[in-house]
């Protein structure tokens, strides 16, 4: 069966700092992978997603971005965090497709003071 | 554009009575549909999917959704809610490689 990790669980950053978290899937291959923030009240919204090694799409224009150095590893990273970067961090796989869910990691929760 | 409209924010019920959570979708020639559930501090679990098969789809944990074309909507119910169905639900349409979230419905269950 497949699973999908992320880590860290809680992250406390001050502004200004680097960040990096990191989603992994096994028991699958070539997934798409997608990177999700929700922040309070704000509902979920897509931050880029991959279809394969080294592609990846961004959604949104922000201080963000993603990699993806290998088939079923997907990072986000930032260089100089922003008090907005504040929220919960989603990261999903799904099969290649049409007409087929995500499944969702169990989520990281960073808050940049 | 593509967009999910989840038509109230919060609902409340008590336990042992339906649950009717309501959800329309900008109109596409054969969508996909999904509902999940969100508990607090967790990740996002799928309850169920609607693929042009049944109009009447089943999912876990007792819920159900019916697909209605004529009216967009895709409602998700529960003949008798549970205290443990207390979270956050999403009606979440597939677009492309993307998904498209509604704003989320929270179901406070009352003992």
């Amino acid at each position: 069966s497949q699973t999908i990790h992320q880590w860290p669980a809680t992250l406390v950053q001050p502004v200004g700092s680097p960040l990096s978290l990191e989603c992994t899937v096994e028991g699958t291959s070539n997934p798409n992978l997608y990177w999700y923030r929700q922040a309070a009240g704000r509902g979920l919204q897509l931050l880029f997603y991959s279809v394969g090694i080294g592609q990846i799409s961004s959604e949104v224009p922000q201080n963000l971005s993603a990699s993806r150095p290998q088939d079923r590893q997907f990072i986000l990273s930032s260089k100089k965090l922003l008090l907005s970067d504040s929220g919960f961090y989603l990261c999903a796989w799904r099969i290649s497709g049409t007409g087929l869910e995500q499944y969702f990691g169990p989520g990281t929760r960073l808050t940049v003071t | 554009a593509q967009s999910v409209t989840q038509l109230d924010s919060h609902v409340s019920v008590s336990e042992g009575t339906p649950v009717l959570l309501r959800c329309n979708y900008s109109s596409s020639y054969s969508p996909s549909l999904f509902w999940y559930v969100q508990h607090p501090n967790k990740g996002l679990q799928l309850l169920l999917k609607y693929t042009s098969a049944a109009t009447l789809v089943k999912g876990i944990n007792g819920f159900e959704a019916e697909f209605k074309k004529s009216e967009t909507s895709f409602h998700l119910t529960k003949p008798s809610a549970h205290m443990s169905d207390a979270a956050e639900y999403f009606c979440v349409k597939e677009y492309g490689n993307k998904l498209v979230f509604g704003a989320g419905t929270i179901l406070r269950v009352k003992s």
